[in-house]
């Protein structure tokens, strides 16, 4: 799996837009950009994927470069209970290809 | 449905003594992992496996074993327990779903302490 880099930690107001930014600047053709989070200590939630293209779901919205290398995660509306430590991780997409964390960025939304 | 349940929450164990950590999931989903946590660091993976009967290694395996007799349940079983396994354990599960995500499922996790 490719390695990924991202800022140990950022603040956003509530309210505001979050942008979470990686870089992956080793990803091969066939690996997707993951991204998961885990509030205070309980088990990681997966947020959204993607391999190209951008997408969007009901949690949030993937931005990916053209080049593939970087990568951000915008939490549109961020409040208090989206603080946590947001993984992303970078892996061919198969069930059973279990996941590779980092370190991960600490989001502390403040009001 | 329940997802992925784990037992027990806590434990506190003497060195030496062992145990098993109980996880289930009523998905049905054919593969399950264990990951361990320690303070401020991220998920490391210790066993995996990718349907009933079938197990392998992952980063941490050692002092670990696994067996996955049932789709339901895949237990992790301690030895021989040492302070280095002080830790937080997530049990985790994922199937080839429809949706293409392959998102993993992630229990509440069981914290042991080893003193």
């Amino acid at each position: 799996d490719a390695k990924t880099t991202q800022p140990p930690s950022m603040d956003c107001a509530e309210g505001r837009a979050a942008n979470l930014p990686c870089n992956h600047s080793t990803i091969s053709g066939n690996e997707y950009v993951y991204w998961y989070r885990q509030i205070h200590s309980q088990g990681p939630q997966y947020i959204i994927h993607g391999l190209k293209n951008n997408e969007t779901n009901e949690m949030a919205s993937l931005i990916i470069t053209e080049d593939r290398k970087s990568s951000t995660l915008i939490l549109p509306h961020a409040t208090l209970r989206d603080t946590a430590v947001y993984y992303c991780i970078v892996r061919v997409a198969y069930a059973g290809n279990m996941l590779t964390f980092g370190g991960g960025t600490r989001l502390m939304v403040k009001p | 449905n329940a997802g992925v349940t784990q037992t027990p929450k806590f434990q506190v164990l003497k060195t030496g003594q062992s145990m098993t950590l109980q996880c289930a999931q009523d998905m049905n989903h054919e593969y399950m992992s264990w990951y361990r946590q320690d303070p401020g660091m991220g998920l490391r993976l210790i066993h995996y496996s990718v349907g009933a009967g079938i197990t392998d290694q992952g980063e941490v395996p050692n002092g670990y074993n696994v067996s996955r007799s049932t789709t339901e349940d895949f237990p992790l079983r301690l030895l021989s327990a040492a302070p280095s396994q002080t830790s937080v354990y997530f049990c985790a599960s994922s199937y080839s779903g429809t949706s293409g995500s392959y998102e993993q499922y992630f229990g509440p996790g069981t914290r042991l302490t080893v003193t």
